[in-house]
């Protein structure tokens, strides 16, 4: 069965530095997700992906957040300067279309402490 | 803001029982209910994604009844087994055209062996 896969599975980092949180979602998906829950709060949506470009994006994914496809396959998001409400388990996804009639693959998750 | 809501928040179910637990969702602008089964340290997977009024799918022993004119699902678990344990995830999608998929709080099901 196909996977997503997310690395790393934690990540420790002091309040201020840059990080990086990576994905290979499934090869022939088209659309990609970062979605992320801090801890108990239910899991909220950050971005979607799609043709090498953002497709939709919530009011939290502000600037300090980016995301790039640097490759065939990595799925990357890029939080510039951490804050500690940053804390969070944050998952990737990856559909075959954006139409949300199938469900959604998801990676196992980073979670990300920020202190 | 759309709200998605689920209950119980959590359920201790002996095993060999069957139950079941509810996600409510705005009745307007329905396109697509997903549920997802989320076991602890594993990824969330997808069990059904219903998009008509009346839908019932089933999946062995799961099984899901849509009702988008009064804005619910039910998740129904038959003869409940240590493996049904796990957190029990819908999500609300609005219509074709906004990709975000609005999350409920989750019921937490524990099978007591």
């Amino acid at each position: 069965e196909p996977e997503v896969t997310q690395t790393p599975s934690h990540q420790v980092t002091q309040m201020g530095q840059e990080v990086i949180l990576r994905c290979v979602p499934i090869s022939n998906h088209l659309y990609f997700y970062w979605y992320r829950q801090i801890l108990g709060q239910k899991v909220e949506f950050l971005v979607s992906f799609y043709n090498n470009e953002i497709s939709e994006k919530s009011e939290i994914f502000d600037d300090q957040f980016s995301v790039e496809r640097p490759d065939g396959s990595n799925f990357t998001l890029k939080i510039r300067s951490t804050k500690l409400e940053d804390s969070a388990m944050y998952f990737c996804a990856s559909s075959v279309t954006g139409r949300g009639l199938e469900g959604y693959t998801f990676g196992s998750g980073t979670r990300l402490t920020v202190v | 803001i759309l709200n998605v809501e689920q209950s119980p928040q959590s359920l201790h179910v002996q095993e060999g029982d069957s139950t079941n637990f509810t996600c409510s969702f705005p009745s307007s602008n329905f396109y697509a209910l997903h549920w997802y089964r989320w076991e602890t340290a594993k990824s969330p997977e997808a069990l059904f994604v219903m998009t008509l009024n009346g839908d019932e799918k089933k999946k062995g022993r799961i099984s899901a009844t849509l009702n988008t004119k009064e804005g619910y699902s039910y998740l129904y678990i038959k003869g409940s087994q240590p493996e049904d344990s796990a957190t029990y995830l819908c999500a609300f999608r609005v219509v074709f055209g906004n990709e975000k998929l609005t999350f409920g709080t989750g019921t937490r099901l524990t099978i007591i062996p």
